[in-house]
């Protein structure tokens, strides 16, 4: 079945320490995205993707580190200097290219312990 | 910076009843896309519409349509015949061409009565 994926659902992560999210897609897309959701708002843009090897910031890059070694992948880090992390982070991706609907994956649930 | 408006954070409607959700945006840019997002209780994001500003022509897919209204600045989603799968948040999303990226309103939560 074709789709993105994102694990692990849940997430726990201790104080000072980096974690990291997955996100893989076998649509062949080139663009992909991760967004965060905080509790009654809507959707707020961390880092994109274009292409494999580059990637920008977004609305909200700090504290988050990401790679784009890999067209299917797109893993997000959360550092220790996120102080607030805990939220539901959300990967998308699209073909690119002018086609610009984005699919997503079913979500992390991040929490701090 | 683009910004997208939803007024009305919570909405109820009767089962088989027509429902209108508002969204405002406000950019600068001539040329760019507009998406409708429902997000059930599981927290999928499903993609419900989407509309090119370039399109005259409103975008219907079977029981949803739009009313976009460029000069305005306007999206609303029209839910025609409403199903009780229906009950959920609606995001209106606004995607500039430049970076292609989601700027995402606040959500509207519909509730679909019985």
């Amino acid at each position: 079945d074709g789709g993105i994926t994102q694990s692990p659902k849940y997430l726990f992560r201790k104080e000072g320490q980096n974690v990291t999210l997955s996100c893989e897609q076998n649509l062949n897309h080139d663009a992909m995205y991760w967004y965060r959701q905080d509790p009654g708002q809507g959707l707020r843009l961390i880092y994109y993707s274009q292409i494999v090897n580059d990637f920008q910031k977004g609305d909200i890059a700090e504290g988050y580190s990401v790679s784009r070694e890999k067209k299917e992948s797109f893993p997000l880090t959360v550092t220790s200097a996120q102080k607030n992390p805990t939220a539901f982070y959300l990967c998308a991706s699209s073909i690119g290219r002018g086609r610009e609907t984005q699919y997503f994956g079913p979500g992390t649930r991040l929490l701090v312990l | 910076a683009q910004t997208v408006t939803q007024s009305q954070p919570e909405m109820s409607v009767q089962e088989a009843e027509t429902v209108t959700l508002s969204c405002t945006y406000d950019t600068s840019e001539n040329n760019y896309y507009l998406f409708w997002y429902k997000q059930p209780p599981s927290r999928q994001m499903i993609l419900v519409i989407r509309q090119e500003a370039y399109k005259q022509q409103n975008a219907t897919e079977n029981r949803f349509s739009v009313n976009f209204q460029k000069a305005a600045k306007s999206f609303s989603l029209k839910i025609s015949d409403s199903q009780l799968g229906d009950t959920a948040m609606y995001f209106c999303a606004f995607m500039d061409t430049g970076r292609r990226a989601l700027t995402f309103g606040s959500g509207t939560r519909l509730q679909v009565q019985p």
